[in-house]
């Protein structure tokens, strides 16, 4: 069964640390790995798309990794600020398959 | 550029009735896809259309339909409302066909249904 997994279920940082969110997944073909970011009450909002051939990819203070023979993808969150108190959502697609994971719900505190 | 849009944002129905929701995509983009979020099951596939064509659906019964227009604009139907149908509901656009592709997702705001 394809799966995706997301560790930890919530996390709570202060700001202007660093910290790091897990994915582990199951799905296979494999077509790519997705990082979202979703506020409360708002849709989410794409963070990075890696295939299998990217093992790094970053976008501002956010650089996800994804290692295809492990099934495993992190994304770092580094220098955090209380903007980035949201839910992180991974998806993997493969052939014409979709997975969420749970998310994790990360707090960020002055 | 405006965002996808959806409508309504929030609305309240009883358990037997039908909804209908409405997505209109970025400009351009011919994919729109549909999406369940309850706390209990994170975000679920529901179908995806491209071109007013049905690509991909997820595991959900029949109640739940879908379609495309000829200006890419979708509305998805839910009948015969069960209580577990309560969640917030998300469309996203994109240039192509979502699942095997890695063209960018948009999602609009959603659409919060609570089923009494």
């Amino acid at each position: 069964k394809n799966q995706v997994e997301q560790s930890p279920q919530s996390l709570i940082i202060l700001e202007g640390k660093n910290c790091t969110l897990q994915c582990n997944y199951t799905v296979s073909p494999f077509s790519n790995l997705r990082w979202y970011k979703q506020d409360t009450g708002r849709g989410p909002v794409s963070l990075t798309i890696m295939t299998f051939s990217e093992n790094t990819k970053s976008n501002g203070r956010y650089t996800a990794t994804l290692d295809a023979d492990t099934k495993q993808s992190s994304l770092h969150i580094t220098a955090s600020q209380l903007s980035d108190s949201a839910s992180y959502i991974c998806v993997v697609s493969g052939n014409n398959d979709m997975r969420f994971g749970a998310g994790t719900r990360l707090t960020v505190k002055p | 550029k405006a965002g996808v849009t959806q409508t309504p944002r929030y609305l309240i129905k009883t358990r037997g009735q039908q909804v209908t929701l409405s997505c209109s995509p970025i400009s351009g983009h011919r994919s729109v896809s549909w999406y369940q979020q309850t706390p209990g099951q994170g975000l679920q596939f529901l179908f995806e259309y491209f071109s007013e064509t049905q690509r991909n659906k997820g595991n959900f019964p029949g109640r739940f339909s879908g379609r495309q227009f000829s200006n890419s604009r979708s509305e998805m139907n839910v009948s015969t409302l069960e209580l577990g149908d309560s969640a917030l509901y998300l469309c996203a656009s994109s240039q192509a066909s979502t699942t095997s592709n890695t063209g960018e997702l948009f999602f609009g705001e959603g659409s919060r249904l609570t089923v009494l």
